[in-house]
C-alpha cells in the first residue's frame, strides 16, 4: 500500500464548477502537505503548502487538512479551462528535510 | 530568478548505454533533489544534497545510479548501462536552507527513453 493515495480521476467538470481533490495519507509522522499542478510533459509547479490541520485559502484554491483522519483536500472554485491539469498532493515529514511523498496525482479537465 | 534548468530534455538512448543528465538548481539554494516520474505516477524521491554532501539515496537509486554536485553548485545523474525499465521523466528541484518545513521548486525535467 503507497503511503499517499489520490482519488485516480480522470475528473471531468463544467467551466464555474466547484472542484474537490482529495487524497489520504498513512505517516502519521507527516506534518506538511503541498499540493501541485502539473501541465502535460512539465515538472509540477507548487499550488499550496500547509502546516498542520486547518484549512489554507490562496484566491481560488482552498487547501484543507484533516490530521486526525489523515486527509488531504484541494477545493478549486469557479474553476476554468486553464486549470486543466494534473494535480498532485504531496507529503513531508519533519526530519525528512524536503523528501517529499507524492501522490499519483488527479487529472482534472474543465471543459468551456 | 530563472528557476531550476534541465539539461538535455529529452534523451533516447539504446539499452546498455550511459546517460548523464545535469541540473542547475535556482542561485543560492543549497538544497537540491534529484526525483523520477513515470507516466500515471507521482514523482518518486530519489536522492538529495545540502551543499555538495549527498545527504540521503532512496532504495530505488541502484548501483547503475551515480548522483554529484561538486562545488555546492550544478548537479549531475548518471545512469549506467540503462534498461528500459529506466525510462522516465527525471526531475531536478531545489530549495532554500529552510528552517521548517520545505517548498521545492521543479525544473521541468528531463525525459529519458530507452529503446
Amino acid at each position: 500500500q503507497k503511503e499517499v493515495e489520490q482519488d485516480p480521476g480522470p475528473l471531468s467538470v463544467p467551466e464555474g464548477a466547484i472542484v474537490s481533490l482529495n487524497c489520504t495519507y498513512s505517516n502519521s509522522a507527516f506534518q506538511y502537505f503541498m499540493w501541485y499542478r502539473q501541465y502535460s510533459r512539465k515538472g509540477p509547479e507548487l499550488l499550496m503548502y500547509t502546516y498542520s490541520s486547518g484549512n489554507k485559502e490562496d484566491g481560488r484554491f482552498t487547501a484543507q487538512v484533516d490530521k486526525s483522519s489523515k486527509y488531504i483536500s484541494l477545493f478549486i472554485r469557479d474553476s476554468q479551462p486553464s486549470d486543466s491539469a494534473t494535480y498532485l498532493c504531496a507529503t513531508q515529514g519533519s526530519t525528512n528535510a524536503g523528501k517529499s511523498t507524492f501522490g499519483d496525482g488527479t487529472t482534472l479537465t474543465v471543459k468551456p | 530568478d530563472t528557476g531550476v534548468s534541465q539539461n538535455p530534455r529529452h534523451k533516447i538512448t539504446k539499452r546498455g548505454q550511459n546517460v548523464t543528465f545535469r541540473c542547475d538548481p535556482i542561485s543560492e539554494h543549497n538544497r537540491l533533489y534529484w526525483y523520477r516520474q513515470t507516466l500515471g505516477q507521482g514523482p518518486e524521491f530519489l536522492t538529495y544534497f545540502q551543499n555538495e554532501a549527498q545527504l540521503e539515496k532512496s532504495r530505488l537509486l541502484s548501483d547503475r545510479f551515480s548522483a554529484e554536485r561538486p562545488k555546492g553548485s550544478f548537479s549531475t545523474l548518471e545512469i549506467q548501462r540503462t534498461e528500459q525499465g529506466d525510462s522516465a521523466m527525471y526531475l531536478c528541484a531545489s530549495s532554500p536552507k529552510i528552517r521548517f518545513g520545505n517548498t521545492i521548486y521543479f525544473g521541468e525535467g528531463s525525459w529519458l527513453t530507452v529503446v
